[in-house]
């Protein structure tokens, strides 16, 4: 079975474009996370959905940070204008929710950010 | 508060010894979850185990092995006789069930065997 997939693993770009990040979840699961990285801070939730609506956001940095999820097989974490400080590794991490129990997260194998 | 803290930055043992990593967690909620993550040199992090707060049943699977103690807010993971492959990042994580099962993760112990 396939498992999380995001796309691009790597991206270089200068400060002030704008970056797109994607993820495709585990099918069948209806909870999506997404995750950052850094030495500093270790790691933190940025957002996640619960079948597709965005329940929690308070870890997004800033306005320059949004997230979409249009339908169940595919979300989006965009970040404009990008700048230095977003260099990171991003992960996307799907579950079967918490309907029985909390279930564990399965994750993609991240985006490598540097803005340059 | 909800933390989870993982004092061992880095450990260092030398292969077919025994490791324990150790991750206290901090939470005033009676229900609860734990899991252990591994993140190995190519990045990606993989699930090892779930544990609930009403579980208290220690765990062995294979080489490894869960300790469980809410007495003491610890959930510690053991490696017996480790192997080069086990090299990695370990992460124990704490989640709650009315908050998504977002997780909530501590700052990780870097394991290194050497041959």
């Amino acid at each position: 079975d396939a498992g999380v997939i995001q796309s691009p693993r790597h991206e270089v770009t200068e400060m002030g474009q704008e970056v797109t990040l994607r993820c495709k979840p585990i099918s069948g699961h209806n909870s999506l996370f997404w995750y950052r990285q850094t030495m500093m801070r270790g790691l933190e939730l940025l957002i996640y959905f619960n079948n597709n609506v965005p329940i929690d956001d308070s870890g997004m940095p800033e306005d320059r940070f949004s997230a979409k999820m249009p339908n169940a097989s595919f979300s989006t974490l965009k970040i404009q204008p990008s700048e230095p400080r977003d260099s990171a590794v991003y992960f996307c991490a799907s579950s079967l929710g918490v309907g029985q129990g909390v279930q564990p997260q399965h994750f993609g194998d991240g985006t490598r950010l540097s803005i340059l | 508060a909800q933390k989870v803290t993982q004092a061992q930055t880095e450990i260092s043992v030398v292969e077919k010894e025994d490791v324990t990593l150790d991750c206290v967690y901090e939470t005033r909620d009676t229900t609860y979850y734990l899991f252990w993550y591994k993140q190995p040199p190519s990045g990606e992090l993989v699930f090892l185990i779930r544990r609930n707060s009403f579980d208290e049943q220690n765990e062995i699977s294979g080489r490894y092995s869960w300790n469980f103690q809410k007495s003491t807010s610890s959930f510690n993971f053991t490696i017996t006789a480790s192997q080069v492959v086990d090299s990695a990042v370990y992460f124990c994580a704490l989640s709650f069930y009315n908050q998504g099962g977002k997780l909530i993760f501590g700052q990780g112990t870097e394991l290194s065997v050497k041959p």
